[in-house]
């Protein structure tokens, strides 16, 4: 089973407000993802990274950063919310090589009004 | 062409029933396919890998895999009304970064 965690669940939050969501695994896993779903929508890919110092923008766009500074830790950070930002973000990661396996965490569902 | 196709659905079957869900890929060289159970508000789950041409079985789940006509299906025997979830493929993409690339999903409903 796959120990990979994300804070907070659940945000709502003001317009232009800093965010930071969090994520976690305890696998040692090289790569790291975030994806942003949509209700009843497909997976994005947004950001990823190989291992630390390491990050690379998805197909979809977006106006959110990362940082990869510990191999187990990746945030995800959005300096200014916007109502266009709510969605569900999705953190997922994978041993580099191992057949690309990746395993998701919890989610957080962000909502700004 | 999307890299991965999926039957958005909804598929409807009865309780005992065998679910079929089926994917077609783009990319001749993808080498890992994958199965992913995602219930309403909750993250995607891995339910069965597949990385050979043929059938895996797991419990209730059987993965098949036909890499000439680039075609990966799952089956789920004796269907239960818990098996209700949207059913994700994915499929490695073998140039750049190796991401996976995922179906837009097929959402299963298992009527008692």
């Amino acid at each position: 089973e796959a120990d990979i965690y994300q804070t907070p669940r659940y945000l709502v939050i003001g317009t232009g407000k800093k965010i930071t969501l969090e994520c976690s695994q305890t696998m040692g896993h090289d790569k790291m993802y975030w994806y942003q779903q949509d209700p009843g929508m497909e997976l994005h890919l947004i950001h990823y990274s190989y291992g630390v110092n390491s990050t690379e923008k998805g197909d979809l766009s977006s106006e959110s950063t990362v940082s990869r500074i510990r191999t187990e830790h990746f945030p995800l950070t959005l300096e200014s919310a916007r109502p266009s930002h709510t969605s569900q973000y999705l953190c997922a990661s994978s041993v580099l090589g191992d057949r690309d396996t990746q395993y998701f965490g919890p989610g957080t569902r962000l909502t700004v009004l | 062409q999307k890299e991965v196709e999926q039957n958005s659905g909804p598929l409807s079957v009865p309780e005992g029933a065998i679910a079929s869900l089926n994917c077609t890929y783009s990319d001749r060289v993808s080498q890992s396919f994958f199965w992913y159970r995602q219930y309403s508000g909750k993250s995607p789950e891995l339910i069965m890998s597949i990385y050979s041409n043929g059938d895996k079985e797991d419990g209730r789940f059987t993965a098949q895999l036909n890499k000439a006509s680039q075609y990966v299906s799952l089956l789920i025997r004796d269907s239960q009304p818990s098996d209700s979830a949207t059913y994700l493929c994915a499929v490695n993409g073998r140039t750049g970064a190796n991401n996976l690339f995922f179906g837009t999903g097929t959402r299963l409903t298992v009527i008692p």
